[in-house]
């Protein structure tokens, strides 16, 4: 089967910097991806790694290890608009997105 | 200048009626999809259409149906509804190439709730 893994929470001190894990184990590989979701929204993308390595957009980035099905996004300097769920989503063999249940995060001033 | 929009935002109906949810996308986008959040926050895909191919994932009940107008547009409809069925429904779209396929653009979500 298909499995995506993230912790259901983690919690944060404003101005902190905080690294969202993702395992996965997928039938096939074609790119892993972030999205943010706020309470009672949709989900919006965030960022889409594909190759082994780091990407950086402003203060997030996102890290990605196909040999050991791995991921994590990386938030610095966190504001408090930042609370919010991350889901990590993989796109298989049939370019179908698997998603991840989420990772709610809590910022704490 | 709504990129992907959704009607109804809320839909407050009784067990067994049938229903529709309107979906409608202005960024030219080839593939449009259905998706399911439950309480528990898990995204399951229901559809996946372009103008080439229907993909329906098997666990969704034949209850569910989607309507595509033309291209911008992909309606869902739901016989005999149940309360299980109770979740929110999201629209979303993307261009049809690998590279961009999993970049999705979501609507607002529609909040069903079944009686």
């Amino acid at each position: 089967g298909q499995n995506i893994d993230q912790p259901t929470e983690m919690t944060a001190t404003e101005g902190a910097i905080v690294q969202i894990n993702c395992t996965y184990q997928t039938s096939g590989f074609n790119g892993l991806f972030w999205y943010q979701q706020h309470a009672g929204e949709a989900p919006t993308f965030l960022s889409y790694n594909v190759l082994d390595g780091l990407e950086e957009k402003g203060r997030f980035s996102s890290f990605l290890s196909r040999s050991k099905g791995y991921s994590y996004l990386l938030l610095k300097e966190l504001q408090m608009k930042d609370s919010a769920s991350y889901l990590c989503a993989v796109l298989d063999s049939n370019y179908q997105l698997i998603w991840g249940a989420g990772t709610k995060l809590i910022i704490k001033p | 200048d709504t990129a992907v929009s959704q009607t109804p935002k809320y839909l407050v109906t009784q067990m067994g009626n049938d229903k529709s949810i309107k979906c409608e996308q202005n960024l030219g986008h080839d593939t449009m999809y259905w998706y399911k959040q439950d309480s528990k926050k898990f995204l399951k895909i229901m559809f996946s259409y372009n103008n080439k191919e229907l993909i329906i994932n098997e666990t969704v009940p034949n209850r569910f149906s989607p309507k595509s107008p033309d291209k911008a547009h992909l309606n869902l409809h739901i016989n005999s509804l149940e309360l299980g069925d109770s979740a929110v429904y999201f629209c979303a779209s993307s261009q049809d190439s690998p590279d961009r396929i999993g970049t999705q653009y979501f609507g607002p979500g529609t909040r069903l709730l079944v009686l």
